[in-house]
């Protein structure tokens, strides 16, 4: 059964430097979002992409953020310098009707 | 604005008991509902998706319900097993969004300890 991969599944850095966070969702999907959930709190939006651009982006999704589709199978977030603030689980999910499937997600942890 | 709660925020059962587990969301004009599974560490695996014209979805031992008029939804497991023992997150579609793309809003979820 087809799925959504991520990696690297725990991505550790230092603060302030660049981080890229892979995903390749299922092949025939047209939908793509990434979440993220801090430890202990609830899952929360990031943004969505649709047609090759940001269809939706929520307030966390500042300056320092931003996604990619560059080959037409994977799907990037990049953090351009990451905060103390971003240690996060985050999930990669595509969708083609109205269910969304996610990844395992990747673990970042910011020193 | 949105906001989903889910009641318990734990539970923990004796193997084999039936349970219910709560949703419930401020605004009743949704899109779908969904229900996942989280084992620690882990990722969101999708168990249910409801649509807001559909009353109720069964999967093997789980059934879900949608109220969306009361703004609520129940996941009842049927029969648990220590093999079910994970959390349990209700996540819903908002109105609005361009087309299609809709976003999930999340509850905190429901962490569920079955006991052998």
């Amino acid at each position: 059964e087809p799925e959504v991969t991520q990696t690297p599944s725990h991505q550790v850095t230092q603060m302030g430097q660049e981080v890229i966070l892979r995903c390749v969702p299922i092949s025939n999907h047209l939908y793509f979002y990434w979440y993220r959930q801090i430890l202990g709190q609830k899952v929360e939006f990031l943004v969505s992409f649709y047609n090759n651009e940001i269809s939706e982006k929520s307030e966390i999704f500042d300056d320092q953020f931003s996604v990619e589709r560059p080959d037409g199978s994977n799907f990037t977030l990049k953090i351009r310098s990451t905060k103390l603030e971003d240690s996060a689980m985050y999930f990669c999910a595509s969708k083609r009707g109205n269910e969304q499937f996610f990844g395992p997600g990747t673990r970042l942890t910011v020193l | 604005k949105q906001e989903v709660t889910q009641i318990p925020a734990a539970l923990s059962v004796p193997e084999g008991e039936n349970l219910v587990l709560n949703c419930s969301f401020t605004d009743s004009a949704i899109y779908n509902l969904q229900w996942f599974r989280q084992d620690p560490g882990k990722g969101l695996t999708s168990l249910l998706l409801i649509q807001s014209s559909q009353r109720e979805q069964t999967s093997g031992r789980l059934n879900a319900s949608l109220d969306k008029s009361s703004g609520r939804s129940t996941l009842y497991i049927a029969a648990s097993q220590p093999g079910d023992s994970a959390t349990y997150l209700c996540a819903v579609n908002p109105p609005g969004g361009a087309g299609n793309n809709r976003k999930l809003i999340w509850g905190l979820g429901t962490s569920l300890a079955v006991n052998p």
